[in-house]
């Protein structure tokens, strides 16, 4: 089973519309997340951390279920410039790497 | 925000051959780098953690004596593919820490250099 697993999508959705992505990991000693954002061809670029509480920073929601040992990632309103791969990212305490999951593909069109 | 570059962006070799790819962080130092490698349509993985000096932790699966890494100062890490074959044509990316950094996860990656071994 993979340590990051995300239903790699596409997902096609019209602007404006409000899209959800959901991430499972399966090492409970996981004690930190992420939402990143890689757009074709280019570098990965961290969009936000995911705390226990759930956050928000604009458009963007996160949530973490520990019980479930699951994430997700809404955004509203989407424009098209939202269109790229959103990789979750986990990390445990006291270790410094960061594992990825595949990525979910998000295509926003107009 | 912090900026690392990658050099070179795009390379073509012959199979045998080596290449070397340069990691830099520009306007802070780095104690500790990362070198991935992501094939198309998969998610990043780890190759190894890049220390300033020290010898480089590779992940498992991953050849030390085919993938030399050397971080000999605080900003600059290089990955050297030593006798490359087609098997190794990927996306090569590299990520920097702060030094002194608390902020988990915080990363600074590379644009990437793109691999094609023909």
């Amino acid at each position: 089973r993979k340590e990051v697993e995300q239903d790699p999508g596409p997902f096609n959705v019209p602007e404006g519309a409000t899209v959800a992505f959901n991430c499972t990991y399966s090492n409970s000693a996981s004690q930190s997340f992420f939402w990143y954002r890689q757009d074709c061809r280019k570098e990965p670029k961290l969009l936000m951390s995911v705390y226990s509480s759930g956050n928000e920073d604009g458009r963007f929601t996160a949530q973490l279920n520990r019980a479930s040992q699951y994430i997700s990632l809404l955004i509203r309103d989407s424009k098209l410039s939202d269109s790229a791969t959103y990789l979750c990212v986990v990390k445990k305490t006291g270790f410094q790497k960061l594992v990825f999951g595949t990525g979910t593909r998000l295509l926003v069109s107009p | 925000g912090a900026v690392v570059s990658q050099h070179p962006s795009r390379v073509i070799c012959k199979s045998g051959t080596s290449v070397k790819i340069e990691c830099r962080s520009l306007d802070f130092q780095a104690t500790t780098m990362f070198w991935y490698r992501q094939f198309p349509k998969k998610s990043l993985m780890l190759m190894a953690t890049s220390n300033e000096g020290s010898k480089a932790t590779y992940e498992q699966g991953v050849e030390k004596d085919k993938f030399l890494i050397n971080h000999a100062s605080l900003t600059l890490s290089t990955l050297t593919v030593t006798s490359a074959h087609p098997e190794d044509s990927s996306f090569y990316i590299c990520s920097a820490r702060l030094a002194g950094d608390l902020r988990e996860g915080e990363q600074y990656f590379g644009p990437g250099t793109r691999l094609t071994v023909t």
